[in-house]
């Protein structure tokens, strides 16, 4: 079956640091990945739809400065949080798509102290 | 505007019971996919099940269930005889028919005792 893997699985930074979530696609290409936020206790929020070789789209209300999101190959795209702060700390999941499929990241806990 | 509705939060209940998970979508789109994942406590999430608007046969998968009516616009979900093992959150998604992103409910939270 189709395997998406992210790293790290858990990360703590200091605040003001930036830190990098990757999310790689291990056994197919995917021209569309997505980064989905989860606080505590809350649901699955879409943050921004990756396109391989284009700029990611941001859902509204999503800072695109702060989350960075290069979709550099077919296989892996990357979300920056730039200076973070502890009200980022939070569950960060991607899906990347295979044709009209849709598999998801194990997901990557932030937590900035 | 595309949205789900799980109303229940919380469901607990005692091993062996029967449980059933309430979701209610919106969309304007003829063409949609519902699904269910299943969040457990270490956060990934295991896909249950996917239907296609056009396909409204129940579907049942071992103790799992899946009753889909769109004159409700409802997709409901029930675990027959509960096991501790199915503690988890449980959400429900709508997936449109062209970009792909997945809409989530609120997700709800069972907790089977033993």
């Amino acid at each position: 079956g189709a395997v998406v893997s992210q790293h790290p699985s858990r990360v703590i930074c200091k605040s003001g640091t930036s830190v990098k979530i990757e999310c790689r696609s291990l056994d197919f290409q995917a021209t569309t990945m997505f980064w989905y936020r989860q606080f505590p206790k809350q649901s699955l929020m879409l943050m921004a739809t990756s396109n391989e070789g284009s700029k990611a789209t941001y859902e509204q209300g999503v800072e695109k400065d702060k989350f960075l999101i290069n979709h550099a190959s077919l296989t892996l795209s990357t979300l920056t949080v730039t200076s973070a702060h502890p009200e980022d700390s939070s569950f960060y999941i991607c899906s990347a798509r295979l044709g009209g499929e849709l598999f998801f990241g194990e997901g990557s806990r932030l937590t900035v102290l | 505007a595309q949205k789900v509705t799980q109303a229940q939060t919380e469901i607990s209940v005692v091993e062996k019971e029967d449980v059933t998970l309430d979701c209610v979508y919106e969309t304007r789109d003829t063409t949609y996919y519902l699904f269910w994942y299943k969040q457990p406590p270490s956060g990934e999430l295991v896909f249950l099940i996917r239907r296609n608007s056009f396909d409204e046969q129940n579907e049942i998968s071992g103790r799992y269930s899946w009753n889909f009516q769109k004159s409700t616009s409802s997709f409901n979900f029930t675990i027959t005889a509960s096991q501790v093992v199915d503690s988890a959150v449980y959400f429900c998604a709508l997936r449109d028919n062209q970009g792909g992103k997945l809409i989530f409910g609120q997700g709800t939270e069972l907790s089977v005792k033993p």
